[in-house]
């Protein structure tokens, strides 16, 4: 199994819509999650920590559920501009700080 | 503030040769990373410094990759002989030290044809 899995997509959603991806993580002692963005041949960059009480951050909503060994990303009101690859990224943190990154979702908002 | 500053952005060799990639990362950043991705897939760790010392290694198939990261600052990624299957972009990225925040800063990458 691997650490992190992801739905590769590609999720191909109208403007404006709803979104969501999920990704699932093995260890369950990771400590720290994060969805990274990674537009077409570009490098990746952080989108939003994800934290346990779940968080926003405008329409982006991320959401942790520890007894499933998942985290979530939402999109409202999907933009053109939201298309792009989401990384899920999984740290088991403490002394050993190992960042694993999921294979990523592809979204592609259409017109 | 200077991101994360890697080259060269492309290179195109014949397999069998030698290959090196640079990377200079942001000032003050003591971790640095390199990670290889494959097209649809998510970057992989090749390895991890902290400050001048290797503390992740494991992937790295150190049969024909070397790094080093002289003085904790620069780094390089070096790979010999190249083979077809190491074409992929080669990532570098820093961070401070503690990944509270999660954040890497990446660099551009530089992509790889093996030919």
């Amino acid at each position: 199994r691997k650490e992190v899995e992801q739905d590769p997509g590609p999720f191909n959603v109208p403007e404006g819509a709803t979104v969501a991806f999920n990704c699932t993580y093995s260890n369950s002692a990771s400590q720290s999650f994060f969805w990274y963005r990674q537009d077409c041949r570009k490098e990746p960059k952080l989108l939003m920590s994800v934290y346990s009480s779940g968080n926003e951050d405008g329409r982006f909503t991320a959401q942790l559920n520890r007894a499933s060994q998942y985290i979530s990303l939402l999109i409202r009101d999907s933009k053109l501009s939201d298309s792009a690859t989401y990384l899920c990224v999984v740290n088991i943190g403490g002394g050993y700080q190992k960042v694993t990154f999921g294979t990523g979702t592809k979204l592609q908002v259409i017109p | 503030e200077a991101g994360v500053v890697q080259s060269p952005r492309y290179k195109i060799i014949e397999k069998k040769q030698p290959v090196a990639f640079w990377c200079n990362p942001i000032s003050g950043h003591n971790t640095l990373y390199w990670y290889l991705q494959n097209l649809g897939q998510g970057p992989e760790l090749l390895i991890r410094y902290e400050n001048e010392e290797a503390v992740d290694d494991s992937q790295l198939p150190k049969d024909r990759f070397s790094a080093e990261r002289l003085k904790g600052v620069d780094s390089t990624l070096k790979i010999q002989p190249a083979e077809l299957g190491d074409s992929a972009v080669y990532l570098c990225a820093s961070s401070l030290g503690g990944l509270t925040r999660g954040e890497l800063f990446f660099g551009e990458g530089s992509r790889l044809t093996v030919l």
